[in-house]
């Protein structure tokens, strides 16, 4: 058990659906990352927020978004859904510098 | 920018042999590098990492891996497997410890 929590373990939706992703870090973490991992595209950062303010930025399309809270959970906003965004979402933390990250267990998206 | 190549997507091996995943990394600044496993359905847990240091690291689960800066390697190595060591494994490499950038994974089938 790493101590980053995700939930919901699973979540069916239909295209052009809009689904939220939470995310707990560690206690006493302040950086939260977002990676989005599928069949064709692997493991891929989407973004970093350290202690509510965003600090990095990947691959995360326009239709995503997300924000880190005052009490450092985060939440992933995916909208107008497609199939392609069928993926697991994987959200780390980790403390500042950062010297590795810790992983959650994961959301596994399923758009039909 | 970094990338990290992984040059075997699936290797088998027959339990207690010994085994080799490579990880090759290209990158025009100093990295970070780590080796990440995933079991079925769970998330990623850190085996070991690089940030400085000697370059032959040691990890969980009996996994050590060597840093070679001139040709810019970082295999992973276990003298001996175990059933349970099937999974799939990720390199990865960032700058600052920041962001991920993670090879495609390689999938480790141990054999009875």
């Amino acid at each position: 058990d790493s101590g980053v929590t995700q939930t919901p373990k699973h979540l069916i939706t239909a295209t052009g659906q809009r689904v939220t992703l939470r995310c707990s870090p560690r206690s006493g973490d302040l950086s939260v990352y977002w990676y989005q991992q599928s069949l064709d595209q692997g493991l891929q950062f989407l973004i970093q927020y350290y202690n509510g303010e965003e600090r990095a930025k990947g691959n995360i399309l326009e239709r995503f978004s997300a924000q880190q809270f005052p009490d450092l959970h985060s939440e992933l906003n995916l909208s107008s859904l497609e199939l392609g965004d069928s993926a697991l979402y994987f959200c780390a933390s980790s403390v500042d510098p950062p010297s590795e990250q810790f992983f959650g267990p994961g959301t596994r998206l399923t758009v039909l | 920018a970094q990338s990290v190549t992984q040059l075997d997507s699936q290797v088998p091996v027959f339990e207690e042999a010994p085994v080799e995943l490579r990880c090759n990394y290209s990158s025009s600044v100093s990295v970070y590098l780590f080796w990440y496993v995933q079991y079925p359905n769970q998330g990623l847990q850190l085996l070991l990492k690089y940030l400085s240091g000697s370059t032959l690291v040691k990890g969980i689960n009996g996994f050590e891996a060597e840093f070679n800066k001139s040709q810019t390697s970082f295999h992973l190595r276990k003298p001996s497997v175990h059933i349970s060591d099937t999974a799939e494994y990720f390199c990865a490499v960032s700058v600052r410890t920041d962001k991920l950038i993670f090879g495609t994974g390689t999938r480790l089938q141990v054999f009875p």
